[in-house]
């Protein structure tokens, strides 16, 4: 079956301006979360979606928010960007018992 | 909140040897834990799976062995190849739904 599909794969987005990215999680699966990855600070968790609903949250500012579609494709929008939101935003389906399936990751930098 | 390390950062070994990388976690109330593999710029790809209420899982020349009460899981590659050369990630699923990483063993296997 098909992974999770994350695109788009690179964005060079201007200070200031907003970026929706986009995940279509494994047929199937209701879970959808979103993870940002730097050099400095590793892995941190974004936030999960399951079935429509914000399930979980993590720590970061309002600037980034998200959603998901009845069909579980997620997206996540960041606004007001600024150079430190540059990063790769990996998304993950999967749940519980069956453990996370990544996708390959949106490489963003901000300029 | 669920803390989670992995010793050492980084490992450096020729072709051929048997080596263990280590995860413990501060909170030994987890659903699973779940090693991943990343390469540079890359996403996750999931190596092994292993439920609370396993005590190890193997899958080719990877064994992963998890201690729950002891907060520990090794992920032991046997026979190392070139090609083994990436950076290896823990992560434990816990309560409340979210996935908690830990910071990554760099390893890089020397032809």
């Amino acid at each position: 079956k098909a992974g999770v599909t994350q695109t788009p794969r690179y964005l060079i987005k201007t200070r200031g301006q907003q970026v929706t990215l986009s995940c279509s999680p494994i047929s199937g699966h209701r879970s959808v979360s979103w993870y940002q990855q730097t050099p400095g600070q590793g892995l941190q968790f974004l936030f999960e979606y399951f079935s429509e609903t914000q399930r979980n949250k993590g720590n970061f500012p309002g600037r980034f928010s998200g959603r998901q579609f009845s069909n579980s494709r997620s997206e996540m929008n960041v606004s007001t960007l600024e150079l430190g939101d540059s990063a790769l935003y990996l998304c993950a389906s999967g749940g519980t018992h069956y453990g996370y399936t990544f996708g390959s990751g949106t490489r963003l930098t901000v300029v | 909140k669920q803390e989670v390390t992995q010793i050492p950062a980084a490992l450096s070994v020729p072709e051929g040897e048997n080596l263990v990388l280590n995860c413990s976690f501060t909170d030994s109330a987890i659903y699973n834990l779940q090693w991943f593999r990343q390469d540079p710029g890359k996403g996750l790809t999931s190596l092994l799976l292993i439920q609370s209420s396993q005590r190890e899982q193997t899958s080719g020349r990877l064994n992963a062995s998890l201690d729950k009460s002891s907060g520990r899981s090794t992920l032991y590659i046997a026979a190392s190849q070139p090609g083994d050369s990436a950076t290896y990630l823990c992560a434990v699923k816990g309560t409340g739904n979210q996935f908690y990483f830990g910071t990554g063993t760099s390893l890089t296997v020397i032809p």
